[in-house]
């Protein structure tokens, strides 16, 4: 039982470039989504999903997407990315969207 | 507008004492709060929770208490361990059917 897994845990891109980031959990969640942490601030949700093939804006969506093909799989897009989206990366999940969620390891980003 | 606040950015405390993290509120419709404790380098970890209709909770070394006239919340780790040097996240929500919102942190360093 992982719980819930992210890859890559570190990336380095350069402006303008494009990238997935992907998240994977294995306990049967309908809930999942991804945040965003930045110094001296805290979780920021970018978007989440309800459930397979649904997904919804959260504080902060601009300049990224997301995909909710499979229950377990949530995965975030940058199709351009800007030096402001260096950030740590955090996916979750939970069984239901106001309760106890479960995060991955982190995915750390840096754009130049 | 921060709904969840948590103005200490860190704290210091000896082994063996008392820790006291604190969390305000401003949303009067938050019925369910939780602490996070998040270690470098890995995603934040569920570590208690309250609900409105209580004031208070107890796992262990661990206490939530919950002033909702004041709109205030207080983690109690009693003893503090080496271990429990961490970040500690303060997050609410309004329902089953809302996001969680999170505090900025406070870095917790125990002292030997």
């Amino acid at each position: 039982n992982a719980g819930v897994t992210q890859t890559p845990k570190f990336r380095v891109l350069k402006t303008g470039q494009s990238m997935t980031l992907l998240c994977a959990q294995d306990m049967n969640h309908e809930y999942m989504y991804w945040y965003r942490q930045d110094p001296g601030m805290g979780l920021r949700l970018i978007h989440y999903s309800v459930g397979e093939g649904t997904t919804a804006k959260g504080e902060v969506p601009d300049g990224y997407n997301v995909s909710r093909l499979k229950k377990q799989n949530f995965l975030l897009g940058l199709e351009s990315a800007a030096p402001s989206q260096t950030s740590v990366y955090f996916c979750a999940s939970s069984y239901i969207s106001g309760g106890e969620q479960f995060f991955g390891p982190g995915t750390r980003l840096t754009v130049l | 507008d921060q709904q969840v606040k948590q103005n200490s950015p860190s704290l210091s405390v000896q082994e063996g004492r008392i820790s006291i993290l604190n969390c305000d509120y401003t949303n009067s419709m938050f019925d369910y709060f939780l602490w996070y404790k998040k270690y470098p380098a890995e995603g934040p970890t569920f570590l208690i929770s309250i609900s409105s209709i209580k004031d208070k909770n107890e796992d262990g070394r661990f206490t939530v208490f919950l002033n909702k006239s004041a709109k205030h919340l207080s983690l109690h780790i009693v003893p503090s361990q080496p271990g429990d040097s961490a970040v500690y996240f303060c997050a609410a929500s309004a329902g089953s059917n809302y996001q969680l919102i999170w505090g900025a942190g406070t870095k917790l360093i125990i002292k030997p």
